[in-house]
């Protein structure tokens, strides 16, 4: 089993809508939570960190649950500047970082 | 924010020649970094972790002799894929972490190897 899973998508929106995907993570040791974004052929840059409340910055927000070891990102009015590939990663207490193959989203006019 | 540079950013080479990626953390000390590797439509994957003074710690399935790491300094880790092969052929990324905060990373601009 991965150690992280991501519905690969593609999703494809309109401007405008509102698009939300999930990841889910099998070791429940897991200590930190990060939605990063990554463009065609470029490195991953983050787009934010996951808190056990729930977090919101700007049109996206983030939700995590423990108990069932899942995390999800919501955009709100998308932006065509929103298509890319969301990654799901997941860290424990020594650095490393587990990803998510990501999640393709194409916001369309 | 903090920087981290790879270069070069892509390179051509033939099968058998050694290709070296440089990392560098250009405004602060990495006392660690990571290198990674992602073929097309795949995850990043985790290769080894490069510590500065020390040897590297190389995750299952990477063989040593063939990805060596070298963390010379506090800001410049490199990687030399030896004898390189068209299945090397992959996006390499190294990151090195923010520090203040828990697990988040700085990731270089990756180097696209392509071995013919």
């Amino acid at each position: 089993r991965k150690e992280v899973e991501q519905d690969p998508g593609p999703f494809n929106v309109p401007e405008g809508a509102t698009v939300a995907f999930n990841c889910t993570y099998s070791n429940s040791a897991s200590q930190s939570f990060f939605w990063y974004r990554q463009d065609c052929r470029k490195e991953p840059k983050l787009l934010m960190s996951v808190y056990s409340s729930g977090n919101e910055d700007g049109r996206f927000t983030a939700q995590l649950n423990r108990a069932s070891q899942y995390i999800s990102l919501l955009i709100r009015d998308s932006k065509l500047s929103d298509s890319a590939t969301y990654l799901c990663v997941v860290g424990l207490n020594d650095y490393k970082l587990s990803f998510g193959a990501g999640t393709t989203v194409t916001v369309r006019a | 924010g903090a920087v981290v540079s790879q270069h070069p950013s892509w390179v051509i080479c033939k099968s058998g020649t050694s290709v070296k990626i440089e990392c560098r953390s250009l405004d602060f000390q990495a006392t660690t970094m990571f290198w990674y590797r992602q073929f097309p439509k795949q995850s990043l994957m985790l290769m080894a972790t490069s510590n500065e003074g020390s040897k590297a710690t190389y995750e299952q399935g990477v063989e040593k002799d063939k990805f060596l790491i070298n963390h010379a300094s506090l800001t410049l880790s490199t990687l030399t894929v030896t004898s390189a092969h068209p299945e090397d052929s992959s996006f390499y990324i190294c990151s090195a972490p923010a520090g203040g905060v828990y697990n988040e990373q700085f990731f270089g601009p990756g180097t696209r190897l392509t071995v013919l």
